[in-house]
């Protein structure tokens, strides 16, 4: 049971390039997150989505887009990279509701823009 | 009303010592209460949990205490261990609601020497 599987584990970028963090899970998870972890300034939450076919903002959405393409896989797409988006990113997943009981998180993805 | 105030940043303590971390919070609506423990390099994994109904929560060493009023709650480490050397996150939810958006504290670094 891999759990939430994120790619790549590195990436290095010249400001101005575009990539995408992908993010997979094997749970059945209706809701999906991605957050960026900066030292001081705990885990802050980009985008989520609650369920397939919905996505929303969280916290710090500038300079971001996502895509939900179907119930398992969750992608984070920087168009034009900054310095500022230098950081770890994290991917999670959680079921909803009643049952909701916190997230499983993938092992993240470490961004350098220089 | 949405933060989630940690303290301390950083704490060191002896072998055998109670490390405690302690949180804030504003929103009454939040329900749901974690704790997250990461190594470096690794993804947060859910250490213990608790909801407002209770006050105390105990999972072996980690205990969650829980003040409703005060709107606080705390993480204690009994005999605490080296391996217990980690960054420890708070977070708060309506989890009972449909996106269960987590919000984290700023994480508190914990290193426990031999």
């Amino acid at each position: 049971n891999a759990g939430v599987t994120q790619t790549p584990k590195f990436q290095v970028l010249k400001t101005g390039q575009s990539m995408t963090l992908q993010c997979a899970q094997d749970m059945n998870h209706n809701s999906m997150y991605w957050y960026r972890q900066d030292p001081g300034m705990g885990l802050r939450l980009i985008y989520y989505s609650a369920s397939e076919g919905t996505t929303d903002k969280g916290e710090v959405p500038n300079g971001y887009n996502v895509s939900r393409l179907n119930k398992r896989e969750f992608s984070l797409r920087l168009e034009s990279a900054a310095p500022s988006q230098t950081s770890v990113y994290f991917c999670a997943s959680s079921v909803q509701g009643s049952d909701f009981y916190g997230y499983t998180f993938g092992s993240g993805t470490r961004l350098t823009v220089v | 009303q949405q933060q989630v105030k940690q303290s301390p940043q950083s704490l060191i303590v002896q072998k055998g010592g109670i490390p405690i971390i302690n949180c804030a919070y504003e929103n009454t609506a939040f329900d749901y209460f974690p704790w997250y423990q990461q190594f470096p390099g690794k993804g947060p994994a859910l250490l213990i949990a608790i909801r407002p109904d209770v006050s105390e929560k105990k999972e072996g060493r980690f205990t969650i205490s829980f003040n409703k009023s005060a709107k606080q709650f705390s993480l204690h480490i009994m005999d605490s261990q080296p391996g217990d050397s980690a960054t420890y996150f708070c977070a708060a939810s309506m989890g009972s609601s449909n996106t269960g958006k987590l919000i984290f504290g700023q994480g508190t670094t914990l290193q426990v020497k031999p």
